[in-house]
């Protein structure tokens, strides 16, 4: 299993303002997945970051509004810019893990943004 | 697209068996997995169906079924840190996981 950190673990952040999330696995991935879950929800896939590459974005989810860096295989950093209150949520990072014909997602603790 | 469901909220009492279902609207997929989520914790694996059938993983079972579209979670001998959010979730060929929305469990005493 991976073991995956966040930083920060919470933050509140003024409008307008960007904040940028760091993710580390203490081994080597290919992929690593952003997710937003707003509170009660479930969890909504924002990008797959590959090293190497440009993160690959979901339906409604755009490059200027949560750009990510992916500099090596053990780190990514996912940034919210122009933050709203709609931006208030749970922003977690995941790495896959394939054994066989299963996939298991290993999630970090998660990065909780209040944005006022 | 792909979509699944499930109930919003189950309640059982300690001891008892609840089972959490999944039905899914999608196109081939690898199998069906099960992640449970504390209040303010991060999604943990409990189990994956890649083909039909129960898998059994201590107090925690899982079944699928492809043909009727269909999967559950089966807790038994429920305790009260079984409290949680529970969530199936598939990996579409090519695609990236979708989760579902979720089923709030609360174990009451």
């Amino acid at each position: 299993s991976a073991v995956i950190s966040q930083k920060p673990s919470r933050d509140i952040c003024q409008r307008g303002t960007s904040l940028t999330i760091q993710c580390q696995v203490d081994s080597q991935v290919t992929m690593m997945f952003w997710y937003r879950q707003q509170p009660g929800q479930s969890l909504t896939l924002i990008a797959t970051a590959n090293q190497g590459s440009e993160a690959t974005y979901e339906s409604g989810f755009v490059i200027d509004k949560f750009p990510i860096s992916r500099p090596n295989l053990t780190f990514s950093t996912l940034t919210v810019s122009n933050m709203s209150p709609e931006d208030s949520s749970i922003y977690l990072c995941s790495v896959e893990d394939w054994k066989g014909r299963q996939e298991t997602q290993y999630f970090g603790p998660g990065t909780r943004l209040l944005v006022l | 697209g792909q979509s699944l469901e499930q109930p919003s909220e189950v309640t059982a009492v300690e001891g008892a068996i609840v089972q959490i279902n999944c039905t899914y609207q999608t196109s081939g997929f690898y199998g069906l997995s099960w992640y449970q989520q504390h209040d303010g914790g991060a999604p943990t694996f409990l189990s994956y169906n890649a083909l039909d059938g129960l898998e059994e993983t201590g107090r925690f079972s899982s079944f699928l079924s492809r043909s009727d579209s269909y999967g559950y979670l089966l807790l038994q001998e429920l305790q009260m840190k079984d409290s949680a959010s529970y969530f199936c979730a598939v990996r579409p060929y090519g695609q990236n996981f979708v989760f579902g929305p979720g089923t709030r469990l609360s174990v009451l005493p």
